[in-house]
């Protein structure tokens, strides 16, 4: 069974300043799908960048970028320029080439501090 | 732009009631999901669907059943709900076989009291 850990719950960040939530997983599949997902603040769960296991070059959407370590299940999500609107829940998420089923974590709350 | 609601936004019922979450999409995906959100525990799938009249049992299926007799609805349906279903709900949908995003919906949030 595939599993997601977000170990730290919950993280607090300067307007402007970088932040680096970590993410780390566990599965014995060769061919799968990474997410992270941003839910802000009694508004819907929207996504926020993705990676294909396959591809070593990390992803990267606008100020969003991922460090994705392969041999060691690891994908942080690092927030450059930090806005008060990043305020949100991140969650980090994985399938399998196999099915559309998404296993995420637990959850991180970052709060952006203005 | 893909489109994803749900029924209501908050629900309040009591214990032993049937309770229906509704939800639709209007993108034509083929693959649609119920889950719930508790704090600390993050989501947890209750239900997915990939087609119509068709359903798999998530990881906490207890409780709960669901119904996709169109291709954009799909309902979760509380039996007879307690209050350990207290919860928020949220609903996504996907497009096929592919490692497409899943697009939410706004959540629907139950208390059961």
């Amino acid at each position: 069974a595939q599993t997601v850990t977000q170990s730290q719950p919950e993280m607090s960040v300067q307007e402007a300043e970088t932040v680096t939530l970590s993410c780390t997983y566990d599965t014995s599949e060769n061919n799968y799908y990474l997410f992270w997902y941003k839910q802000p603040p009694s508004r819907q769960m929207i996504l926020v960048i993705r990676q294909e296991a396959y591809k070593q070059q990390n992803a990267t959407e606008n100020r969003f970028s991922v460090n994705f370590q392969k041999a060691a299940k690891s994908f942080s999500l690092k927030i450059s320029d930090s806005q008060l609107g990043d305020t949100a829940m991140y969650f980090c998420a994985f399938r399998t080439g196999a099915n559309s089923k998404l296993t995420f974590g637990k959850g991180i709350t970052l709060s952006v501090r203005p | 732009d893909v489109k994803v609601t749900q029924s209501s936004r908050y629900l309040v019922k009591r214990t032993g009631e049937k309770v229906f979450l509704e939800c639709v999409q209007d993108m034509d995906h083929e693959n649609m999901f119920w889950y719930r959100q508790d704090p600390g525990l993050g989501l947890r799938l209750i239900y997915f669907s990939y087609d119509v009249k068709m359903k798999e049992k998530g990881d906490i299926p207890e409780g709960y059943s669901v119904s996709r007799e169109k291709k954009e609805r799909f309902s979760l349906i509380l039996e007879s709900a307690s209050t350990n279903q207290t919860s928020m709900y949220l609903c996504a949908s996907s497009p096929g076989w592919s490692y497409n995003e899943q697009f939410f919906g706004p959540g629907t949030r139950l208390t059961v009291l």
